[in-house]
């Protein structure tokens, strides 16, 4: 099994403030590092599939970035709203292209 | 809009019974995957399939199998279910390559009693 962690577990701000969540991964045979994020009572979305090292993306107030060689990514949200609640998801692409999951981050931003 | 659909939102079944649990996408994906989530473990990979007829064993695939006869259809099956068996059940898909993203269904929540 090749281990994702994810910290921290979980998160609680307020609402205007600026977090950051870490995945750490296997530095070898990287193929995708993704993002997702989980709302209560919805399926898991997508919100960043990264391939090459040195890769940023963004979207509206969240970004994340990307460091294949020492196998760590960064998720950014800037000024957090309470409808950022989630569970962010971070997944390792394996052969075959099945997804290993992180355990997850779990935000509340609270008003 | 894409869609990967589950049978059931809700499940009850009895100890030993044989369960199937249902999955069906709209977007012509070559991969299928069914995960497991229960608190603090995380999604678990139980199943994945790459093609028609074709399965490679997940993480946790103990008292689970598996059958895709058809492209967009992948079903999971519990041989005797069993109470360790309860948990949330999420299918996904996606195409055959590493910068595409999965979509995920909306989760069978099962219990075995």
């Amino acid at each position: 099994i090749l281990n994702v962690e994810q910290s921290p577990q979980s998160l609680h701000v307020q609402e205007g403030d600026s977090t950051n969540f870490t995945c750490s991964f296997p530095s070898s045979n990287f193929y995708a590092l993704h993002w997702y994020r989980w709302e209560t009572a919805k399926s898991p979305e997508a919100l960043f599939v990264m391939t090459l090292n040195g890769d940023e993306k963004k979207k509206g107030r969240i970004s994340a970035t990307l460091n294949t060689k020492e196998g760590y990514s960064y998720l950014y949200i800037k000024g957090s709203q309470p409808e950022d609640s989630a569970t962010y998801l971070c997944a390792f692409m394996k052969p075959g292209y099945a997804l290993n999951f992180g355990k997850g981050t779990s935000l509340l931003v609270t008003p | 809009d894409v869609k990967v659909t589950q049978s059931s939102r809700y499940l009850v079944k009895r100890t030993g019974e044989k369960v199937f649990l249902e999955c069906v996408q709209d977007m012509d994906h070559e991969n299928m995957f069914w995960y497991r989530q229960d608190p603090g473990l995380g999604l678990r990979l139980i199943y994945f399939s790459y093609d028609v007829k074709m399965k490679e064993k997940g993480d946790i695939p103990e008292g689970y199998s598996v059958s895709r006869e058809k492209k967009e259809r992948f079903s999971l099956i519990l041989e005797s279910a069993s109470t360790n068996q309860t948990s949330m059940y999420l299918c996904a898909s996606s195409f055959g390559r590493e910068d595409t993203e999965a979509f995920f269904g909306q989760g069978t929540r099962l219990t075995v009693v």
